[in-house]
């Protein structure tokens, strides 16, 4: 069974650029979740979808991230316009719907550097 | 707010046993789970406890005391390929929201 998939694995770009994450969950995880890891630091959650719904974006800066997850299945991840302080991974998890407490599957992972 | 923390590094030998301990200081508690991660690569899951007490998975054995917000990784007969970064995860929010604690980072030497 193929896991978590994220593209691209590392992307470079000056501030104030656009950027952009995908990520494609496990077939059948209804529930995907963005997280931001800092260097030395534990993941951080962005926002958590279940289905296309965004259940729990509290956690995003809105003025400048947006995400989406039209159909329920694949979800990009945007920053416009990225600041120096953005540098981090960008880590996209998914888990089954419905149910508290369930185990998250995590993807290798978005390695962001703004210069 | 929430928050869990661990001790940044732990030093061992192969073949010896190690403990990575969490403190949490969280509302809304319904369990604590440990993720391993590689340098580069993704958190994988390892172990989860929703009740007091200690789950085994092979080596690896995990404990909870909701009473002292207190748990701890135990990693046995420890392999070079264990050197990783540990972290707690708390499940809070409703029981829907990982809360990621500090890291520890595990140096296996020979």
């Amino acid at each position: 069974e193929a896991g978590v998939v994220q593209s691209p694995r590392y992307k470079i770009i000056e501030k104030k650029q656009p950027v952009a994450f995908w990520c494609n969950p496990i077939s059948g995880h209804n529930t995907l979740y963005w997280y931001r890891q800092n260097l030395g630091q534990g993941p951080e959650l962005l926002i958590r979808y279940e289905n296309e719904e965004a259940v729990d974006d509290s956690q995003l800066p809105k003025d400048r991230f947006s995400a989406e997850r039209l159909k329920g299945v694949d979800s990009t991840l945007k920053i416009q316009p990225a600041e120096l302080g953005d540098s981090a991974v960008y880590l996209c998890a998914s888990s089954l719907a419905g149910a508290v407490q369930e185990t998250q599957y995590f993807g290798p992972g978005t390695r962001l550097l703004v210069l | 707010g929430q928050s869990l923390e661990q001790p940044s590094e732990v030093t061992a030998v192969e073949g010896a046993i190690v403990q990575i301990n969490c403190t949490y200081q969280t509302s809304g508690f319904y369990g604590l789970s440990w993720y391993q991660q590689h340098d580069g690569g993704a958190p994988t899951f390892l172990s989860y406890n929703a009740l007091d007490g200690l789950e085994e998975t092979g080596r690896f054995s995990s404990f909870l005391s909701r009473s002292d917000s207190y748990g701890y990784l135990l990693l046995q007969e420890l392999q070079m390929k264990d050197s990783a970064s540990y972290f707690c995860a708390g499940f809070t929010g409703g029981g829907n929201k990982l809360t990621f604690g500090t890291g520890t980072q595990l140096k296996v030497e020979l």
